[in-house]
């Protein structure tokens, strides 16, 4: 069974740089048949999926348009786990934050989600 | 991006009753393989969002057969045959078909 387990901090001030871990168990964050993804939920937003790593060969990332300039998506293969950078923090980043799995077409397990506060 | 809109947003449902809930996208999620890349998911008070349906027909790992999933091309259906209280939760589609993946907006389900 596959879990994540998901860590960092869930307050954090403006302008600053939230730095999220997802540790994975039973896969491995080098697969070549699933990603590692990030989603967020925001009352003013929904659910609303921020970017993904996954390896392919070689490692490859992908952002939503809203976040590109500010985030970054890295994996540990040492530690089997994904990381999220996402710099310049304003109120509006305020939501839930979860890691998950996308496999066969659908996000199949999700981490349990941190709820991030920016806020001075 | 691809626009997914859920109807309706609110459900109260009596149990033992079924329920359906409609999903549209703004373009078809229909792959060259066969497959229309479109999932269900509960979200369940306090919780992460649990995959009910992928493929738009397939259930997951778990999930009880009174959830079916239905529908091709733009147009789904999330049919519960017979509401239970723990079927109480937020619903959301999703496309899973291109980056960015999107979602509905949710429909929240009730018990009468």
């Amino acid at each position: 069974q596959v879990q994540l387990q998901q860590s960092g901090p869930g307050l954090v001030k403006p302008s600053q740089t939230l730095s999220l871990t997802c540790a994975i168990s039973g896969d491995s964050v080098s697969t070549d048949s699933a990603s590692w993804n990030w989603i967020r939920q925001s009352p003013s937003r929904g659910l609303e999926w921020l970017g993904r790593t996954l390896y392919r060969s070689e490692w490859s990332n992908d952002y939503a348009v809203s976040v590109r300039s500010r985030m970054t998506i890295s994996a540990d293969t040492s530690k089997n786990q994904f990381s999220l950078q996402l710099n310049s923090l304003t109120p509006d980043d305020t939501a839930v934050y979860f890691c998950a799995r996308f496999r066969s077409g659908a996000f199949d397990f999700w981490g349990q989600g941190t709820l991030v506060t920016v806020s001075s | 991006d691809v626009v997914m809109t859920q109807s309706p947003l609110s459900l109260p449902v009596t149990p033992g009753e079924p329920a359906s809930i409609s999903c549209r996208s703004s373009q078809s999620l229909l792959y060259s393989n066969g497959y229309n890349y479109l999932d269900w998911y509960l979200q369940k008070p306090g919780q992460s969002p649990q995959l009910l349906i992928y493929l738009a027909s397939s259930r997951a790992s778990g999930v009880p057969d009174r959830f079916s999933g239905n529908g091709s091309g733009t147009d789904f259906t999330l049919n519960i045959s017979r509401v239970e209280a723990e079927d109480v939760g937020v619903y959301y589609c999703m496309q899973g078909l291109q980056i960015p993946h999107t979602f509905g907006q949710g429909t929240k389900l009730e018990i009468k």
